[in-house]
């Protein structure tokens, strides 16, 4: 069974420039949602999607968006990237939307985003 | 702001010792707790999961949750050097089906041969 699938794995953008990560969730699954990682941020929650539909968003501006396709696929976008936007971008999936009893979310392997 | 703390560490043992990674949150309706390890340059991965007051163990593992104090644990038993890595603690916001994690910034496990 395919794990969660991110691309590209690397990349470097100069500021002001937009990015566009993809996630490919794993195989049945539904839901995807979006972590930014930073050494001294940690892991915070951007959004999450379910079956098309973004469900629940964190503290990040508009700069940061995503969508998902019918086919559960995901990508987020970040527009007018910053210095600060630099981070490892962690998409993870899971079969429901909700974190019920035996429901596990499973995150990829991430996007190392450099901002120059 | 609903917050999860942990000790930043480093926490270092030496191998065959217990590890005892802790963790406290401020929502006090959060009803689901996870406990995540993180290798260096690795995405996290899921090794323990909560949901009520007590311990739940699984192999090495032990979790531990008390959610009068609002303060959920792991101890890992016989480390190895392999269990070095950074432990995250995750918590579940209430709200229904929507949900998201939010995650403490973890505690860095070294163990010593």
């Amino acid at each position: 069974k395919a794990g969660v699938t991110q691309t590209p794995r690397y990349l470097i953008k100069t500021r002001g420039q937009q990015v566009t990560l993809s996630c490919s969730p794993i195989s049945g699954h539904r839901s995807v949602s979006w972590y930014q990682q930073t050494p001294g941020q940690g892991l915070q929650f951007l959004f999450e999607y379910f079956s098309e539909t973004q469900r629940n968003k964190g503290n990040f501006p508009g700069r940061f968006s995503g969508r998902q396709f019918s086919n559960s696929r995901s990508e987020m976008n970040v527009s007018t990237l910053e210095l600060g936007d630099s981070a490892l971008y962690l998409c993870a999936s899971s079969f429901f939307g909700s974190l019920s009893s035996g429901n596990t979310i499973y995150f990829g392997e991430g996007s190392w985003l450099t901002v120059v | 702001q609903k917050e999860v703390e942990q000790n930043s560490g480093p926490l270092s043992v030496p191998e065959g010792a217990i590890a005892s990674l802790n963790c406290t949150y401020s929502d006090r309706v959060s009803q689901s707790f996870f406990w995540y390890r993180q290798y260096s340059g690795k995405s996290p991965e899921l090794i323990m999961s909560i949901y009520s007051n007590g311990d739940k163990e699984d192999g090495r593992f032990t979790a531990q949750l008390n959610k009068a104090s609002q303060y959920v644990s792991l101890l890992i038993r016989d480390s190895q050097p392999s269990d070095s890595a950074t432990y995250l603690c995750a918590v579940k916001s209430s709200g229904g089906s929507n949900y998201k994690l939010t995650f403490g910034k973890g505690t860095l496990l070294t163990v010593n041969p």
